[in-house]
């Protein structure tokens, strides 16, 4: 499977673009990458994903290099909110054929201050 | 549409005791998962399926056991409870397609003691 690699953690102030980078050079070319956060022990929340083209929503922009080895989370204006523990998962192929799992990192927790 | 739903959202168990974790979904996702998460770490995978009639192990199965009778349902059995799955649990559910989005439940938090 495909792993990540995340910082274990990041500060940010609020109200300025919050960058959490994400490596997974040993992704497969028809692999995508997810990016999910957990606020205090809830359910994954999902924020976006991308193949290799960069990708926006109302949430936050994902930049992938163009080898696709790592990748950016862009949360453009950070609030306090958006503290969280974030997730960057690799949408593994398993046994060949559709069987798909999820394989998770540690995920960054991002610290949000005033 | 419910999405994903599990129950208990609590639970305390003694030692030895069994107990069957709920997990449904109302989305016709073929794919199923149950992960563990303990206190600062990341989602293990404890079970999947790929859709009905079909399980597999993940990391951590030791203990547990599930099965997949409908597209809708994907519970997770413990055996015989040991305090060392003291845990929240959460059940995920996606589709086949690649790129279409993974969908959690809630949590379940087990105490065992």
């Amino acid at each position: 499977d495909a792993k990540t690699t995340q910082p274990p953690s990041m500060d940010c102030a609020e109200g300025r673009a919050a960058n959490l980078p994400c490596n997974h050079s040993t992704i497969s070319g028809n692999e995508y990458v997810y990016w999910y956060r957990q606020i205090h022990s809830q359910g994954p929340q999902y924020i976006i994903h991308g193949l290799k083209n960069n990708e926006t929503n109302e949430m936050a922009s994902l930049i992938i290099t163009e080898d696709r080895k790592s990748s950016t989370l862009i949360l453009p204006h950070a609030t306090l909110r958006d503290t969280a523990v974030y997730y960057c998962i690799v949408r593994a192929l398993v046994g060949g054929g559709s069987n798909y799992k999820l394989t998770f990192g540690k995920g960054t927790l991002l610290t949000v201050n005033p | 549409n419910a999405g994903v739903t599990q129950t208990p959202k609590f639970q305390v168990l003694k030692t030895g005791q069994s107990m069957t974790l709920q997990c449904a979904q109302d989305m016709n996702h073929e794919y199923m998962s149950w992960y563990r998460q303990d206190p600062g770490m990341g989602l293990r995978l404890i079970h999947y399926s790929v859709g009905a009639g079909i399980t597999d192990q993940g990391e951590v199965p030791n203990g547990y056991n599930v099965s997949r009778s409908t597209t809708e349902d994907f519970p997770l059995r413990l055996l015989s409870a040991a305090p060392s799955q003291t845990s929240v649990y959460f059940c995920a559910s996606f589709p086949a397609v690649s790129g279409n989005t993974i969908y959690f439940g809630e949590g379940s938090w087990l105490t065992v003691v």
